[in-house]
């Protein structure tokens, strides 16, 4: 059985910084494009991140690029999500979720339980 | 950026009855690379609809999408107590990735 837990959210304040990560179990890790989506509190779904299979292609949204690194660790089946900068509107839960091949756009399946990271003074 | 719009924003219906949910594309989305997804409250969304029509595993055939081009569709035959909740289509034949802003299917 798949799974995917993601940790590493919680509340910080505007301009700093923190690192979620998303574990994941039960496929073949390295095979798989990884990607980050987050939800604002009541609002509906947006992408953030993904990343291939390799590590070697990475790919943002406009609202994150430049301020935001995906990266994952193979050894570890596991993803990363370094924030830096973070901003009221970076508020939100951040799901980590499964691509369907190595490299390339492609649909998410499963997705995690979510972080919840607040950016708030 | 292909801008996905989804309607109704919000659809009353009873159990029993069959729902009608459209996603529109400002352009057309490459080889129908188009997702439905699931979301109930305090739960992460869930993987309904892949390629437009095709089901995912697990998913009651009471689901089924359509559609191609600029103009998708999700219909649930026949509602159940459990299929009230958010629905939120995606493309993902093209960089970045979009999501629709949702359908709420809530109970009459």
């Amino acid at each position: 059985e798949v799974q995917l837990l993601e940790s590493g959210g919680g509340w910080v304040q505007p301009g700093g910084s923190l690192r979620l990560s998303c574990a994941a179990s039960g496929f073949a890790f390295s095979s798989y494009v990884m990607n980050w989506v987050r939800q604002a509190p009541g609002k509906g779904l947006e992408w953030v991140s993904s990343i291939s299979g390799r590590g070697d292609s990475t790919y943002y949204a406009d609202s994150v690029k430049g301020r935001f690194t995906i990266s994952r660790d193979n050894s570890k089946n596991t993803v990363y999500l370094q924030m830096n900068s973070l901003r009221a509107e970076d508020t939100a839960v951040y799901y980590c979720a499964k691509g369907q091949r190595s490299t390339g756009t492609t649909r998410f399946d499963p997705w995690g339980q979510g972080t919840l990271v607040t950016v708030s003074s | 950026e292909i801008v996905l719009t989804q309607s109704p924003g919000t659809l009353s219906l009873s159990p029993g009855e069959r729902a009608t949910l459209s996603c529109r594309a400002s352009q057309s989305v490459s080889d129908s690379y188009l997702a439905w997804y699931q979301q109930k409250p305090g739960q992460a969304p869930r993987l309904l609809i892949y390629v437009a029509s095709s089901r995912a595993t697990g998913i009651p055939d009471r689901f089924s999408g359509s559609g191609s081009g600029t103009d998708f569709t999700l219909t649930i035959s026949r509602l159940e107590p459990e299929d009230f909740a958010v629905y939120y289509c995606q493309q993902y034949g093209n960089s970045p990735l979009t999501f629709g802003g949702g359908t709420q299917v809530e109970i009459k």
